[in-house]
């Protein structure tokens, strides 16, 4: 156990809806990851926090947002979902900003039908 | 901007065997961590190793040991007596300090036979 947990774990929806994942970092991490890794590819970066702030964007759709909270807990946002956004949805988190290795928790598996 | 190459989409050894995953990676910075990441059927991503490029010891954890040529920009995972267990897709990752990104390779798909 990593000690991220990210939910849901499995999601179905429609084509142009709209979705939130949850992550919460492990205990005292401040900075929290999301990539997407779509079937048997590699992982993408999205977007970086760290103590609340956007810290490092990678490629990020327009239609995808994130935020993270005052308790550490960030939101990956995704809208107008299209069948090309079915994925894993992984966020990993870390201590500081540039120290130490990223710790994953177990993805969150997007199904766009 | 960094990138990282795995060169070898898959590969299959005999369990007992040694393989070498390699990866190269192009970056202007001289500070910076290479990982080694583990990719098992269930999805979950697991930390294999890691190597400060400051360090000029190859890291080694039990089984697992890296080459780390700074120069050349190579950082090549050793897997010795290879278990069944250690079948997974293996992805190599860049972090520099002076950046809060963390680049992953497109990653090896590792086949350990019985």
């Amino acid at each position: 156990d990593s000690g991220v947990t990210q939910t849901p774990k499995h999601l179905i929806t429609a084509t142009g809806q709209r979705v939130t994942l949850r992550c919460s970092p492990r205990s005292g991490d401040l900075s929290v990851y999301w990539y997407q890794q779509s079937l048997d590819q590699g992982l993408q970066f999205l977007i970086q926090y760290y103590n609340g702030e956007e810290r490092a964007k990678g490629n990020i759709l327009e239609r995808f947002s994130a935020q993270q909270f005052p308790d550490l807990h960030s939101e990956l946002n995704l809208s107008s979902l299209e069948l090309g956004d079915s994925a894993l949805y992984f966020c990993a988190s870390r201590r500081g900003r540039n120290t130490g290795e990223l710790f994953f928790g177990e993805g969150s598996r997007l199904t766009v039908l | 901007a960094q990138t990282v190459t795995q060169s070898q989409p898959e590969m299959s050894v005999q369990e007992a065997e040694t393989v070498t995953l390699s990866c190269t990676y192009d970056t202007s910075e001289s500070n910076y961590y290479l990982f080694w990441y583990k990719q098992p059927p269930s999805r979950q991503m697991i930390l294999v190793i890691r190597q400060e490029a400051y360090k000029q010891q190859n890291a080694t954890e039990n089984r697992f040991s890296v080459n780390f040529q700074k120069a050349a920009k190579s950082f090549s995972l050793k897997i010795s007596d290879s278990q069944l267990g250690d079948t997974a897709m293996y992805f190599c990752a860049f972090m520099s300090l002076g950046d809060d990104k963390i680049i992953f390779g497109k990653g090896t798909r590792l086949h350990i036979l019985p």
